[in-house]
C-alpha cells in the first residue's frame, strides 16, 4: 500500500520568503506528526494532529511556523519569513491509534 | 539537554557477526522505546519497540534489551548483513503521551562484506 508522501522532495528558497510543505498520510491514519531533522541530529518533534486539530504544537520553534490539517488527512506546514537556520529536512509521519509512526521521505528545505 | 543519547556516531561490523547499538536516556518517566532505521534520502523506518514492563523483545534477527535501572537500551542484530548498513535512531516516549517521540542523534552502522 501507499506510504506517507511528502512534496516537494527538495525546496530551495531565499531568506525572507514563504514556503509550504505538504504531507499526505497513510489512508486511515488519524494521527499526523511533523518533525525537523538538522544535519547530524535526530528528528525533533514539531507538532501533532489528532484528526483536524493540533493536539500539541509545543515543538514549533516560533510563530513563523504554522501547520494545518483542515480535513483530517493532508497537512501543510507553513513557514513565513524563512531564515537560514530553518534549513533542514522536514519529516512527516502518520500513525493509527496506539500504533508506531510511519515516516515519509521528507522535504529538504534550503534557505539561501 | 539531550534526553536520549547515542554516544557512538558510527560502528563497523563484519558480515555475519553481531552488531550492538547502544542508547542511554535520562528521563525516568519514559516508558516506551523504539528503534528506527534510516537509509539515505528516505524517511526513518520502524524496526522494533519495547515497553518498560519488559526487558527484552525479539523480532527475527533484531533484539532490543532494556535496562531500566541503568536507563540504557541496546539493539542487537545477529547475524549482521550488508543490507543492514544504515543510520539507526533510538527514540523514547511516555512523559507527554506516546505520540511525542524523542530521538537520539543516531549511529551509522556499516556492515562489511
Amino acid at each position: 500500500g501507499a506510504g506517507v508522501s511528502q512534496t516537494p522532495s527538495n525546496k530551495v528558497t531565499e531568506k525572507g520568503k514563504y514556503v509550504e510543505l505538504r504531507c499526505d498520510p497513510i489512508s486511515g491514519h488519524t494521527a499526523l506528526y511533523w518533525y525537523r531533522q538538522s544535519l547530524g541530529q535526530g528528528p525533533e518533534f514539531l507538532i501533532y494532529f489528532q484528526g483536524t486539530g493540533a493536539a500539541d504544537d509545543s515543538g514549533l520553534p516560533n510563530d513563523r511556523f504554522f501547520a494545518v490539517r483542515p480535513e483530517g488527512s493532508v497537512s501543510t506546514l507553513k513557514i513565513q519569513r524563512t531564515e537560514r537556520g530553518d534549513s533542514a529536512v522536514y519529516l512527516c509521519a502518520s500513525s493509527p491509534p496506539r500504533g508506531e509512526q510511519f515516516f515519509g521521505p521528507g522535504t529538504r528545505l534550503t534557505v539561501l | 539537554d539531550q534526553q536520549v543519547k547515542q554516544n557512538s556516531p558510527s560502528l563497523s561490523v563484519q558480515e555475519g557477526r553481531i552488531s550492538i547499538l547502544n542508547c542511554d536516556y535520562t528521563n525516568s518517566m519514559f516508558d516506551y522505546f523504539l528503534w528506527y532505521k534510516k537509509y539515505p534520502a528516505e524517511g526513518p523506518t520502524f524496526l522494533i519497540s519495547i515497553s518498560s514492563i519488559k526487558d527484552k523483545n525479539e523480532d527475527g534477527r533484531f533484539t532490543v534489551f532494556l535496562n531500566k535501572s541503568a536507563k540504557h537500551l541496546s539493539l542487537h542484530i545477529v547475524p549482521s548483513q550488508p543490507g543492514d548498513s544504515a543510520v539507526y535512531f533510538c527514540a523514547a516516549s511516555g512523559t507527554s503521551g506516546t505520540y511525542k517521540y524523542i530521538f537520539g542523534t543516531g549511529t551509522r552502522l556499516k556492515v562489511l562484506a
